[in-house]
């Protein structure tokens, strides 16, 4: 398994409250990734990141900031919760493989509940 | 806009039969796909890439594209009640920040 950690793993935080979650990862892949899952709507891509300090919108990216100050953590804050975040978040990984292709690896996921 | 299509399902199968699930996607500029398979509860885990035109095997699982189509599948032989989850289909357009992908067919093998 692709050495991805993140933290927490589950959440319950009240309307209003910031929230950052965590992901780490031992695999000194260059691009990490933020996505949301929700039933009916797939995976949709929050934000990522190409190297330290260096990060870009995705689709669903309202709401949402993100920090890399270090090649294998990825931050994601919920500045005011809102019960339209309550989801399931996953962090991925990616960088150019032996045969010149990125693949994308996840992580064990965080459910977040607002309340 | 650049879309990838999977038919939702469910999908059911008997235990020991082919199953066979299906993506389209939408832009001829497209350069690796994946499939990734996703059980109830947990985070997808990548299981099949495929860069060039025609078959891929692992196992059970063969991975089939054709980009003059547009289309990529997954064959899963010998199916167990173990293969029962979602399976999403991927696209990537040659850089680390296009990935796109599918909603996910639901697969469920009935012993």
């Amino acid at each position: 398994d692709a050495g991805i950690t993140q933290s927490p793993r589950h959440k319950v935080t009240e309307t209003g409250t910031p929230v950052t979650l965590r992901c780490h990862q031992t695999e000194n892949h260059r691009y990490m990734y933020w996505y949301r899952q929700d039933p009916g709507h797939g995976l949709r891509l929050i934000h990522y990141s190409y190297g330290v300090k260096d990060t870009d919108k995705g689709e669903v990216s309202d709401g949402y900031s993100v920090s890399r100050s270090k090649t294998e953590d990825f931050l994601l804050t919920l500045e005011s919760a809102t019960s339209s975040q309550t989801s399931v978040y996953f962090c991925a990984i990616s960088d150019l493989g032996q045969v010149s292709s990125y693949e994308q690896y996840f992580g064990p996921g965080t459910r977040l509940t607002v309340t | 806009q650049k879309e990838v299509e999977q038919n939702s399902g469910p999908l059911s199968v008997p235990e020991g039969a082919i199953a066979s699930l299906n993506c389209t996607y939408s832009d001829r500029v497209s350069q690796s796909f994946f499939w990734y398979r996703q059980y109830s509860g947990k985070s997808p885990e990548l299981i099949m890439s495929i860069y060039s035109n025609g078959d891929k095997e692992d196992g059970r699982f063969t991975a089939q594209l054709n980009k003059a189509s547009q289309y990529v599948s997954l064959l899963i032989r010998d199916s167990q009640p173990s293969d029962s989850a979602t399976y999403l289909c991927a696209v990537n357009y040659g850089t680390g920040n296009q990935f796109y992908f599918g909603t996910g067919t639901s697969l469920t093998v009935i012993p």
